[in-house]
């Protein structure tokens, strides 16, 4: 089994600071078909999970420009450029290239 | 716009079962792998089970393996969670989520399964 690893489990932000996510899977995550099935979510308090990011770098529709990811192989990142109030929420990365496993999630806060 | 609505969740005792359903609308549900993630009570994302658009196809979490039965029903755009032998350890919001581009772009608001005695 795939497992996710996140790195923070929580992030106090100060608002309008960028916020950086980590997270490495305990193996290559490019499939067969050449792609690489890692995405993004946020969880806001009492709301179900939202796609933010998937495969790797590509933002889902409405998702502010503020968002991004990058990385490649087993290592990925998800990035907030300048945090607002409502980016406030749980984040957690998932895994489709082999069945389909979730990050433990990292915790945002305002500092 | 696409919608999924979950419901059949409730509290029950151990060992016995329960069905889940998910209404999907907005889309062509046939066209769409579906999947069920549960998330414990103040805990992360389990997923739990997928089923292809067609329904031919079944993968199921080792947790639920021989106990969980997902199905679907395309004419009715429903699909289904069977939940035989319920253990505390399966208390949890069950959501239902439509697969796009190997990640879920459309999530219900889930439904609480509590399993007490």
């Amino acid at each position: 089994d795939i497992v996710m690893t996140q790195t923070p489990l929580s992030s106090p932000v100060t608002l309008g600071q960028p916020a950086s996510i980590s997270c490495r899977s305990s193996q290559s995550l490019v499939h067969s078909d050449g792609n690489t099935y890692l995405s993004w979510l946020q969880q806001r308090p009492g709301q179900p999970p939202r796609l933010l990011i998937y495969k790797i770098s590509n933002r889902f529709s409405g998702v502010p420009d503020r968002f991004s990811g990058s990385g490649a192989g087993t290592d990925f990142t998800l990035k907030i450029n300048r945090v607002e109030a409502e980016d406030v929420g749980v984040y957690y990365c998932m895994q489709a290239t082999q069945f389909w496993t979730f990050g433990q999630g990292t915790k945002v806060e305002i500092k | 716009e696409v919608q999924l609505l979950e419901s059949g969740g409730g509290l029950v005792q151990p060992g016995v079962s329960l069905r889940l359903s998910c209404a999907a609308s907005g889309f062509i549900f046939s066209n769409y792998g579906m999947s069920w993630v549960r998330q414990a009570p103040g805990k992360g994302l389990e997923w739990v089970s997928t089923i292809s658009g067609g329904g031919t196809s079944t993968y199921y979490a080792d947790s639920v393996k021989g106990r969980f039965t997902i199905s679907r029903d395309n004419s009715k755009n429903t699909l289904y969670l069977q939940m035989n032998s319920l253990r505390a350890e399966d208390t949890a919001v069950y959501y239902c989520a439509r697969a796009v581009s190997g990640s879920y772009s459309t999530w219900g608001q889930g439904t609480l399964v509590t399993v007490s005695s």
